[in-house]
């Protein structure tokens, strides 16, 4: 199976700054790179798509880029609503889909 | 309004069973693949199952492989989840997951439904 590393697993960040979260995957999955926000006692909402592609809803200071084996989710300026945990998931047709371990986003 | 609506949780003995249902709502059922997502107190997300439309492709995780049975019913606008052989750490809140056309992203989540497995 293929095998998704976050990192880094946790970081502190402030309102208004920039913040980068890496995902990294054992093989290449092409763009088949998802990403999702995640809040306590809440089910996961989709922020990307096929690496790079915003869900409709979702505001535009999330953005996504990358392909093949790494992969990264930029919050442009961070938001009091976006300090959450953060899931990148793979789907590679050949390997079932799996997700990274989290990134949890904190003040 | 689209949604999914999970039922069928609850507390279970080791080696016991639970079907888990998933209903849909808002949206053409039959048009998607649906899969189920499980995550531990506390933890991340496990990918455990998922269904083609059509029921004719159906994947496992390999934790769960030749324990659990996905299915579908297209007319109720259900799915299911068959658990036998329930372990300690099939422990877990389970969600159905609506996949996305041609991306293998999930869109639409349920809310969960709480599985706990203990003597």
């Amino acid at each position: 199976d293929i095998q998704m590393t976050q990192s880094p697993s946790t970081l502190s960040a402030s309102v208004g700054d920039r913040v980068t979260i890496t995902c990294r995957a054992s093989q290449s999955v092409s763009n088949w790179l998802a990403w999702y926000q995640q809040k306590p006692g809440k089910a996961p909402k989709l922020l990307i798509y096929k690496a790079s592609r915003l869900e409709s809803g979702v505001p535009s200071r999330f953005s996504g880029s990358g392909s093949g084996t790494e992969f990264t989710l930029t919050i442009s300026s961070l938001q009091p609503d976006d300090f959450a945990t953060y899931y990148c998931q793979q789907y590679d047709s050949s390997s079932p889909w799996t997700f990274g371990q989290g990134t949890k986003v904190e003040i | 309004e689209v949604q999914l609506v999970e039922s069928g949780g609850g507390l279970v003995q080791p080696g016991r069973s639970l079907r888990l249902s998933c209903a849909a709502s808002g949206f053409t059922f039959d048009d998607y693949a649906m899969h189920w997502v499980r995550q531990t107190p506390g933890k991340g997300l496990e990918w455990v199952s998922g269904i083609t439309w059509n029921s004719n492709t159906l994947d496992y995780a390999d934790s769960v492989k030749g324990r659990f049975t996905i299915s579908r019913d297209n007319a109720k606008n259900s799915l299911y989840l068959q658990m036998n052989s329930l372990r300690a750490d099939d422990t877990a809140l389970y969600y159905c997951a609506r996949e996305t056309f041609d991306s293998g992203a999930f869109d639409i989540w349920g809310q969960g439904t709480m599985v706990t497995v203990s003597s």
